[in-house]
């Protein structure tokens, strides 16, 4: 099984929509990452958090919110999609600072 | 603040060559890590070796070694005898002691010709 996972894989969903993206992992790593992937742009840093309590805005956190139900568990939100957040997700975890992050396997949103 | 550069937007190497992707990093800190990862057409994100600040030998991970050049802030990946497996997308990514920035570069595509 996967150490890392998000649900959905793919998504289409109309302008305005509220929408939850979720990612869990068995990992057991506090921190937990959620990224957006445009084209030519690399990855974007959303929002983050180190652990249940700890939560942080990223580089591109507006239009965006953010749940650690559990160490485990991190939920990204959209509360109203607009077509510019059409992109490729991903969730990452990681032991600490200095370390390599784990990726979930991304989930594509595409917003109409 | 960080900033990660990938100045070759696409490169194509032979079989069995050895091919260099270039990573330069802006950074004010003194300690810091330096990352690469393939993401392969399939999308997922795979990491591939790590390079500390105060790491005085140069990382290496089976094929993969990276080039690390602190005064020229300069951390390049080399894939010694490609393989048609290595075609992807390959991303330079830093990180602070704090962790709480993390950064990843525009990304370079490589295509590994038969």
């Amino acid at each position: 099984d996967a150490d890392v996972t998000q649900t959905p894989r793919n998504r289409i969903t109309k302008t305005g929509k509220r929408i939850m993206l979720e990612c869990s992992q068995t990992k057991g790593h506090d921190r937990m990452y959620w990224y957006r992937q445009d084209p030519g742009l690399g990855l974007r840093l959303i929002y983050y958090s180190f652990d249940v309590k700890d939560i942080n805005k990223g580089e591109i956190s507006d239009g965006y919110s953010v749940s650690r139900q559990a160490q485990a568990k991190f939920s990204l939100s959209l509360e109203s999609a607009i077509p510019n957040q059409t992109a490729l997700y991903f969730c990452a975890t990681s032991k600490g600072s200095l370390y390599e992050q784990y990726f979930g396997p991304g989930t594509r949103l595409t917003v109409t | 603040a960080q900033k990660i550069t990938q100045t070759q937007p696409g490169m194509f190497v032979q079989e069995k060559e050895a091919v260099t992707l270039d990573c330069t990093y802006d950074t004010s800190d003194q300690s810091y890590g330096l990352f690469w990862y393939k993401q392969p057409s399939s999308g997922e994100m795979i990491f591939l070796i790590y390079q500390g600040s105060y790491d005085e030998q140069n990382a290496t991970e089976g094929r993969y070694s990276l080039n690390f050049q602190k005064a020229r802030k300069s951390a390049n990946l080399v894939i010694s005898a490609s393989q048609l497996g290595d075609s992807a997308m390959y991303f330079c990514a830093m990180g602070d002691a704090s962790g709480q920035n993390f950064v990843f570069g525009p990304g370079t595509r490589l295509s590994v010709l038969p």
